[in-house]
């Protein structure tokens, strides 16, 4: 089974510069996250979606975030202009909301490493 | 306010000891499900284990267990008979019932077995 899919795996990239990082989430699932893992500020929320529409994008750093799914398979995250405290790894996930019964947990793509310089 | 404290940032354990991996929470809900994810220098999070909140039994996946203390909030990861393949951050995490996709992740627990 295809687990979710992101890309690039890496980007490297001058400041200023416009970035795009990409997320298939696995098919059926309802709910899709984009999180940022630095080092200092461990696992961050940036926004999620449910049925494709932004719930909560309360995590998104600035205006230079945003973030889209128009459609249930795909999603973006835009960072434009990219800054170098921007560099990290973004992680897309997924899950199926299941209600209070059963985990419903995270399935988490293998990342997106993005080095701005 | 943190929900999520893991207090180890580090832990060492023998190959083929166990091992506990700290997890407290915070939280006045009564329904909520708590998780743990590994992260191998890999980088990928893969998940290990759920605990809900109803649950009487502490669950239990393989070599994993889930020690659930409801009373301390606690949801300590049990590791038995370590690898070397064991060695990787282990995140904490929960998720409110009632606010539906929030999950809340710890610091992480960076975990090395010694051969």
């Amino acid at each position: 089974d295809a687990g979710v899919i992101q890309s690039p795996r890496h980007e490297v990239t001058e400041m200023g510069q416009e970035v795009t990082l990409r997320c298939k989430p696995i098919s059926g699932h309802n709910s899709l996250f984009w999180y940022r893992q630095t080092m200092m500020r461990g696992l961050e929320l940036l926004i999620y979606f449910n049925n494709n529409v932004p719930i909560d994008d309360s995590g998104m750093p600035e205006d230079r975030f945003s973030a889209k799914m128009p459609n249930a398979s795909f999603s973006t995250l835009k960072i434009q202009p990219s800054e170098p405290r921007d560099s990290a790894v973004y992680f897309c996930a997924s899950r199926l909301t299941t209600g209070w019964k059963g985990p419903g947990e995270l399935f988490f793509g293998e990342g997106s490493r993005l080095t701005v310089l | 306010a943190q929900k999520i404290t893991q207090t180890q940032p580090g832990m060492f354990v023998q190959e083929k000891e166990a091992v506990t991996l700290d997890c407290t929470y915070d939280t006045s809900d009564q329904s909520y499900g708590l998780f743990w994810y590994k992260q191998p220098s890999s980088g990928e999070m893969i998940f290990l284990i759920y605990q809900g909140s109803y649950d009487e039994q502490n669950a239990t996946e393989g070599r994993y267990s889930l020690n659930f203390q409801k009373a301390r909030k606690s949801a300590n990861l049990v590791i038995s008979a370590s690898q070397l393949g064991d060695s990787a951050m282990y995140f904490c995490a929960m998720r409110l019932t009632n606010t539906g996709n929030q999950f809340y992740f710890g610091t992480g627990t960076s975990l090395t077995v010694i051969p």
